[in-house]
């Protein structure tokens, strides 16, 4: 079975342009978690999609960030215009189902460099 | 606002000595508590869970984490460590009662075993 899948694994950008990140969850997770971890801190949330829809979007930072989940299957995050401070590792991560308890299976991340 | 703590950004230990990872939260209600674990050019892998029961929770690779409520802990041990085992450990919560799944993470702590 193959794991959650991140494309691309790096990108270099300049400040103010714009970048999109796509995640490939595990087939048949419905719940789909993005996370972001600045260096030298802590990983943190960003949202959540149930299937196509946005379940708690609470840690998105502002409006330059965009997601989306159509027909519930893949994943984009759009950053538009990029910032220096956006940058870090961008972790997907997908469950079966929803709730505290369930695993969440994450991909190797996608590293931002804004310049 | 939840929070976890862990303590060392960096333990180094001989292979075949023991290792314990510290970790605290800061919660008044109920949290689920999880390891995981990182290793080089990979993604976030679950090594153990608590979620009820008992204290003393098992995991893969030989690591075990012991769960205390009135210290609000979870540390992580493994009583002879691995070459293998070097990469950053992850301590996270989520919520029993809040947002569904978001895990809380603390800052990692790298493990770095020599020969």
């Amino acid at each position: 079975e193959a794991g959650v899948t991140q494309f691309p694994s790096h990108s270099v950008i300049e400040k103010g342009q714009t970048v999109t990140l796509r995640c490939d969850p595990i087939s048949g997770h419905d719940n789909l978690y993005w996370y972001r971890r600045v260096m030298g801190k802590e990983i943190k949330f960003l949202l959540h999609f149930v299937k196509e829809s946005k379940q708690d979007e609470s840690g998105m930072p502002n409006n330059r960030f965009l997601a989306e989940r159509t027909g519930g299957t893949y994943s984009t995050l759009k950053v538009q215009p990029a910032e220096l401070e956006d940058s870090g590792v961008y972790f997907c991560a997908s469950s079966q189902d929803s709730g505290a308890t369930d695993t969440q299976y994450f991909g190797p991340g996608t590293r931002l460099t804004v310049l | 606002a939840q929070s976890v703590t862990q303590l060392d950004s960096q333990v180094p230990v001989f292979e075949e000595a023991p290792v314990e990872l510290r970790c605290n939260y800061s919660s008044s209600v109920s949290v689920y508590l999880f390891w995981y674990v990182q290793y080089p050019n990979q993604g976030l892998q679950l090594l153990l869970k608590y979620l009820s029961g008992s204290t003393l929770v098992k995991g893969i690779n030989g690591f075990e984490a012991e769960f205390n409520k009135s210290q609000t802990s979870f540390h992580l041990r493994k009583p002879s460590v691995h070459i293998s085992d070097t990469a950053e450990y992850f301590c996270a919560v989520s919520d029993r009662w809040g947002s569904q799944g978001n895990l809380i993470f603390g800052k990692g702590t790298k493990l770095s075993v020599k020969p």
